[in-house]
């Protein structure tokens, strides 16, 4: 069965500072993996994806994120985190057997403190 | 990029009565729709997939006659809380997949918070 690890539930950094959220997947055959961000009372927002092709992908907002496929990971990462950034974001992977299931993590908040 | 309009944003109703939340694709075309729930502080809880023009999928533990799911359209799709109960307040949020152009990822409502007195 697929599924998603966000193993922190809550990540603080300093303004200006480079931010990582972790997330590790589990999937058999190549996954689909995506980021999103959630602000307080709203939808997820898209952030980026990995489907296939170079294993650095950049999204929306400066952020980017690395699949390491020994590591079965996909941390998302920024060089100089904003205040503005603080938010839960979700790490998800698509389920492959055809039904579109997304499987999502627990989330991360983010705090950026300034 | 694709919009997914939800409304209502937020609705406060009583004990009893039934509550519909309307989640729309209003530039593309939704041949499936994910409806979550998500409680304060906690990750999404998918309840249902539906696809446009067939019964929805429930999730386990989802009570089906509960939560009416209707997707009539490709840019339509209707969640229903049926008489309501306090422990049903949550952020509901759904989601969807345009199936024409299939990027891969899913585009988000914004989200409908139900509170039941």
């Amino acid at each position: 069965a697929q599924s998603v690890a966000q193993p922190e539930d809550q990540v603080n950094v300093a303004e200006g500072n480079p931010l990582t959220v972790k997330c590790t997947y589990s999937v058999s055959g190549n996954p689909y993996l995506f980021w999103y961000v959630q602000y307080p009372n709203r939808g997820l927002q898209f952030l980026l994806k990995y489907i296939t092709g170079d294993n650095l992908v950049k999204g929306s907002y400066g952020f980017e994120a690395e699949f390491n496929k020994s590591q079965t990971s996909f941390h998302l990462k920024k060089p100089s985190a904003l205040v503005s950034d603080s938010a839960l974001y979700f790490c998800a992977v698509r389920d492959m057997a055809g039904t579109y299931k997304y499987i999502f993590g627990t989330g991360t908040r983010l705090k950026v403190l300034a | 990029g694709a919009v997914v309009s939800q409304h209502p944003s937020r609705v406060i109703c009583k004990s009893g009565t039934s509550v519909k939340i309307e989640c729309r694709s209003l530039d593309f075309q939704a041949t499936t729709m994910f409806w979550y729930r998500q409680f304060p502080k906690q990750s999404l809880m998918l309840m249902a997939t539906s696809n446009e023009g067939s019964k929805a999928t429930y999730e386990q533990g989802v009570e089906k006659d509960k939560f009416l799911i209707n997707h009539a359209s490709l840019t339509l799709s209707t969640l229903t809380v049926t008489s309501a109960h306090p422990e049903d307040s949550s952020f509901y949020i759904c989601s969807a997949r345009d199936g024409l152009r299939n990027t891969g990822e899913l585009f988000f409502g914004e989200g409908s918070r139900l509170t039941v007195l």
